[in-house]
């Protein structure tokens, strides 16, 4: 059971370039989610998905994409890449059966925007 | 919607107690406690719900105070694995008393034990 895999670990970009983060979990979960954290703003979410086929924005939305791909995979996309994009970048999925249970995060992905 | 934890940070030393605290000015569903440290994810500790029922970590305890929208996480006999910094989420109550399926986590408190 390898849990919420993240790739990649590590990535650096130029301004205006694209990327994909991809993030797979096998704990058969329904709701998958992408954070992004920052130092001292704690967890802001970006996008979700409450089911496979559906999305929504979360507090933090503007300069990205999502897909859920599947009930495994859910990806972030960043379209033209910003400084203010610098950040760790975490997924995580949870069981959401009426109330939310624990979210289980990936390893994060570390992107540094120049 | 995020919610305001107290305090930013605490250092402590081995043994002692010490007990941080989330608020949130909307009616929560549910109130969830991480703990992460150094460059690692996000690791959950227990979630407490509305009408007393908690799920998590059996050494560490926490209270909900439903009516205040209020959290406390209690720490005691702090060891040296207890360092990290701790971050409360909340699950905010609809109008119609569901739930969005998403939570507002805090800003976290940095706790430092030291032997």
């Amino acid at each position: 059971n390898a849990g919420v895999t993240q790739t990649p670990k590590f990535q650096v970009l130029k301004t205006g370039q694209s990327m994909t983060l991809q993030c797979a979990q096998d704990m058969n979960h329904n709701s998958m989610y992408w954070y992004r954290q920052d130092p001292g703003m704690g967890l802001r979410l970006i996008y979700y998905s409450a089911s496979e086929g559906t999305t929504d924005k979360g507090e933090v939305p503007n300069g990205y994409n999502v897909s859920r791909l599947n009930k495994r995979e859910f990806s972030l996309r960043l379209e033209s890449a910003a400084p203010s994009q610098t950040s760790v970048y975490f997924c995580a999925s949870s069981v959401l059966e009426g109330e939310m249970d624990e979210q289980f995060f990936g390893p994060g992905t570390r992107l540094t925007v120049l | 919607q995020q919610p305001v934890q107290s305090p930013q940070a605490v250092i402590l030393r081995e043994g002692e107690d010490a007990v941080i605290n989330c608020s949130s000015s909307k009616a929560l569903y549910s109130v969830h406690w991480y703990r992460q440290k150094h460059g690692e994810a996000p690791v959950f500790l227990m979630i407490l719900l509305k009408g007393g029922e908690q799920k998590g970590h059996e050494k560490i305890s926490a209270s909900f105070n439903e009516k205040k929208q209020q959290s406390s996480l209690y720490l005691t006999a702090s060891q040296l694995s207890y360092s990290g910094t701790y971050f409360c989420g909340t699950e905010i109550q609809t109008d119609r008393g569901s739930t969005l399926g998403r939570l507002y986590f805090g800003r976290g408190t940095q706790l430092t034990v030291w032997p």
